[in-house]
């Protein structure tokens, strides 16, 4: 069975970093491009990165370029989002997403909440 | 960078209604585009790829269509599970933009 799980929201300030990670089980994870995507309360998604199967390609948003990183670790079968100087409109679930189309699988997502 | 837009943003349909949903994209995707339920509190269910491959156990009543920048989906007989928030979003390539949804509600 197919399953991706978040880890790493909370409560933090303006300006302040956070790191959420995505672990995932039942395929080959290595094979895959894996994507965060966010859904602040009461709004719609909204693609945040994307990272290649090699890690030789990762793509962000306008609105987290140059804050936001986005890795993984093929041994750990582990995704992550290096979140640097976070405004309160990054907050939000946050999920994990394998690929897209029809091999497409979401995580419940963690909460990111960016508040002083 | 492509854009998505749908429209409507939210409409109120009946049961046993048949509703269209459109998603344009500012530029040519061929057919690469997906549509998702989404409810609340829910994560997104993905309901088509390709613009208008139906996805397993996804009921027939779904249908999408379109090509290129003009895109529907088609919900041939609402139900009341199906009120919902709908979105498309392209999977070409980066960056992968969702629309902004459209809210079906109970009239």
């Amino acid at each position: 069975e197919v399953q991706l799980v978040e880890s790493g929201g909370g409560l933090v300030k303006p300006g302040e970093s956070l790191r959420l990670s995505c672990e995932v089980s039942g395929f080959i994870f290595s094979d895959y491009a894996m994507n965060w995507v966010r859904q602040a309360p009461g709004k719609g998604l909204e693609w945040v990165s994307t990272i290649n199967p090699e890690s030789t390609y990762t793509y962000h948003a306008d609105s987290v370029k140059g804050r936001f990183t986005v890795s993984r670790d093929d041994a750990k079968n582990s995704l992550y989002l290096q979140m640097n100087d976070l405004k309160a409109e990054d907050t939000a679930v946050y999920h994990c997403v394998r690929d897209w189309g029809y091999g497409v699988y979401w995580g419940p997502g963690t909460l990111v909440t960016v508040s002083s | 960078d492509i854009q998505m837009t749908q429209s409507p943003s939210s409409l109120s349909a009946s049961i046993g209604d048949r509703v269209t949903i459109t998603c344009r994209a500012s530029q040519a995707i061929s057919t690469h585009l997906v549509w998702y339920q989404q409810k609340p509190g829910k994560t997104p269910k993905l309901l088509i790829t390709a613009a208008s491959t139906l996805q397993s156990g996804v009921p027939s009543r779904f249908s999408g269509s379109g090509s290129g920048t003009e895109f529907t989906l088609t919900i041939s007989s609402l139900q009341p599970e199906d009120f919902a928030t709908y979105y498309c979003q392209k999977y070409n390539s980066a960056p992968f933009t969702f629309g902004p949804g459209t809210r079906v509600d109970l009239k």
